[in-house]
C-alpha cells in the first residue's frame, strides 16, 4: 500500500481565497483523522470519521474550517475563508480502529498512520 | 483525565542508550500507552505500543511497571538520524486521541 496520500504538498494562498486540502486514507482503513501542526500549538486533532461519517469535530476551530469524506477512499478539509493564522501544516492519519481497544481487538489496530502532511501558508 | 508528561527535550550522543519516561497518572484501565515519532517535515510515524509489563520490537523498548502511571521508551545505540520528536499518548478526555508537546531528542556526533 502506498500509505496515507495528502495533496496538495505545499500551498501558497492569499488571504480570503479558499484552499481544499485533500486526503486518500489506506484501503481497508475505517478510521480518518485530520490533524493541524503548528509550532505553537502542536498537533490539534481537528475532527476524525469513522466509515465516512464525521465522528468529532469539536477540534474544528472556526465555520470557515469544513471537513467531508464522500466515500471510503477520499477526503476533504476545505477553508473559506483562508486567514494568515491558518498557516500551518495539516495532516491526514488513517487506522484501521478507533483511539480505543476493543475486546477482541487485535493490538495495533488504533495505530494511526500518518500521510506527510499539506504546508498551508496563508499570505 | 488521561494526561502525559514528558520532558521537553533530551541530547544523547551516538550509541548510546536513550531513555525517554513519560508519566500518565490517570491512565485509565483499558488504555494502552503508544509511542510516535516524527521528523522535521513528515508525519508522526507510529513506534511501539504495550499494555503493561515490557514489550520489544526491531526499533525499540517499551518499559511499563505494574501501576502503569509511568512508561519508559528505550532506544538502543542511538544514530543521528533518531533525532525527532517522539510522542507518549494515552487516551484523552473525550476518548481522542491527543498528541502532547513531545520530547525532542538531539543526538550529536
Amino acid at each position: 500500500d502506498a500509505g496515507v496520500i495528502q495533496s496538495p504538498r505545499h500551498e501558497v494562498t492569499e488571504m480570503g481565497q479558499e484552499v481544499t486540502l485533500r486526503c486518500k486514507p489506506i484501503s481497508g482503513h475505517d478510521y480518518l483523522f485530520w490533524y493541524r501542526q503548528t509550532m505553537m500549538r502542536g498537533l490539534e486533532l481537528l475532527i476524525y470519521f469513522n466509515n465516512n461519517v464525521p465522528i468529532d469535530d469539536s477540534g474544528m476551530p472556526e465555520d470557515r474550517f469544513s471537513a467531508k469524506m464522500p466515500n471510503a477512499s477520499f477526503s476533504t478539509l476545505k477553508i473559506q475563508p483562508s486567514e494568515p493564522r491558518d498557516s500551518a501544516v495539516y495532516f491526514c492519519a488513517s487506522s484501521l480502529g478507533g483511539f480505543t481497544f476493543l475486546p477482541g481487538q487485535g493490538s495495533g489496530a488504533n495505530v494511526l498512520t500518518f500521510g506527510a502532511g499539506s504546508r498551508l501558508t496563508v499570505l | 483525565l488521561a494526561k502525559t508528561t514528558q520532558p521537553i527535550s533530551m541530547d544523547s550522543y551516538e550509541g548510546q542508550e536513550v531513555n525517554i519516561t513519560c508519566s500518565h497518572n490517570n491512565i485509565a484501565t483499558n488504555d494502552y500507552i503508544t509511542w510516535y515519532q516524527q521528523f522535521p517535515s513528515q508525519g508522526p510515524r507510529f513506534i511501539i505500543q504495550g499494555y503493561k509489563t515490557k514489550v520489544t520490537n526491531e526499533v525499540a523498548s517499551l518499559f511499563i511497571p505494574a501501576d502503569r502511571k509511568s512508561s519508559t521508551l528505550s532506544l538502543p545505540r542511538v544514530s543521528l538520524s533518531d533525532t525527532a520528536v517522539y510522542y507518549c499518548l494515552v487516551m484523552e478526555y473525550g476518548n481522542k486521541l491527543v498528541f502532547g508537546a513531545g520530547t525532542i531528542l538531539r543526538v550529536k556526533s
